[in-house]
C-alpha cells in the first residue's frame, strides 16, 4: 500500500485565488511527519511547511498552511492568494518515527500545479 | 548560509560507464540523502548516509553505491549504467535532533545515460 497518496495529478488555478492540493498518508507508527515541497521547472526541491503528529494546531507558513486532519490521516496544503511564481509540482512527504531510529522520507508522486492570470 | 551543493549540474554518459555524482551538505548536518526523480516520476528514496554510515537503502540494485567522507560530503556512484538509469538525481541534508527536521535539498545532477 502507498504510504502517500496525491490524487490530483494536476490543478489549475486562476491568480489571487485560494487552492487545496489533497495529501493522504498511512502509517501506524504515532509519532510521524509530514512535508510539502515544491518543485520548479529548475528542479530543486523547495520546502513549504511542516506538521508533526503530535502538533495541536495546523502549521503556516506566509500564504502556505496545512490542513491536518489526524483521523483522517490527511494533510493537505493550501495555498492562499495565489502567484504565478507558485506554478510548480508538489510533492508531499512523511517521515516516520519507527523503533529502529528515523525512518527516511516517503514522496508522494506530486500534484502539477498551474496558476493562470 | 550555504545550501546543499551537487556536482556536476548536467552529467552525459553512454551505457556500461560509470557515473559519479557529489554531495555537498549544509555546513553542521551529518545526515546525506540520495533520490532518484526519473522523468514525470516522484522522488524514489536510494541511499542514507550519517556520520560516515549507511543508515538505509532504498530498493535498488548493488551497482547503485555511494560514500560518505569525514567532513561529511557524499558521493553517488552508478555502475554499468544502463539507459533507464537517466534522471534527476537530487541529494538533500538534514540535522538529526530530537525530533523530526526537514530535509534540504540541492539543485540536483541530471544524468543521462545514452
Amino acid at each position: 500500500a502507498q504510504k502517500i497518496t496525491q490524487t490530483q495529478p494536476g490543478m489549475f488555478v486562476q491568480e489571487k485565488e485560494a487552492v487545496t492540493l489533497d495529501c493522504t498518508y498511512d502509517t501506524s507508527d504515532p509519532s510521524y511527519g509530514l512535508f510539502w515541497y515544491k518543485q520548479p521547472s529548475s528542479g530543486e526541491m523547495i520546502f513549504l511547511i511542516y506538521q508533526g503528529s503530535y502538533d495541536q494546531q495546523n502549521a503556516t507558513e506566509g500564504r502556505y498552511s496545512l490542513n491536518f486532519q489526524k483521523a483522517r490521516k490527511s494533510a493537505n496544503l493550501v495555498i492562499s492568494a495565489s502567484q504565478l511564481g507558485d506554478s510548480a509540482m508538489y510533492f508531499c512527504a512523511m517521515r516516520e518515527m519507527m523503533n529502529s531510529g528515523y525512518s527516511t522520507l516517503t514522496f508522494g508522486k506530486g500534484t502539477m500545479l498551474l496558476v493562470s492570470p | 548560509e550555504a545550501g546543499v551543493t551537487q556536482s556536476p549540474t548536467h552529467l552525459i554518459k553512454t551505457r556500461g560507464q560509470q557515473a559519479t555524482l557529489r554531495c555537498s551538505p549544509i555546513s553542521g548536518h551529518t545526515s546525506v540523502y540520495w533520490y532518484q526523480q526519473a522523468l514525470g516520476l516522484g522522488l524514489q528514496f536510494l541511499l542514507w548516509y550519517d556520520e560516515g554510515e549507511e543508515r538505509n537503502r532504498g530498493n535498488f540494485p548493488p551497482r547503485f553505491s555511494g560514500r560518505q567522507f569525514p567532513n561529511y560530503s557524499s558521493e553517488l556512484n552508478v555502475n554499468a549504467l544502463e539507459l533507464e538509469d537517466s534522471a534527476l538525481y537530487l541529494c538533500a541534508s538534514s540535522l538529526i535532533l530530537a525530533g523530526i527536521t526537514e530535509q534540504f535539498f540541492g539543485p540536483g545532477t541530471r544524468l543521462t545515460v545514452l
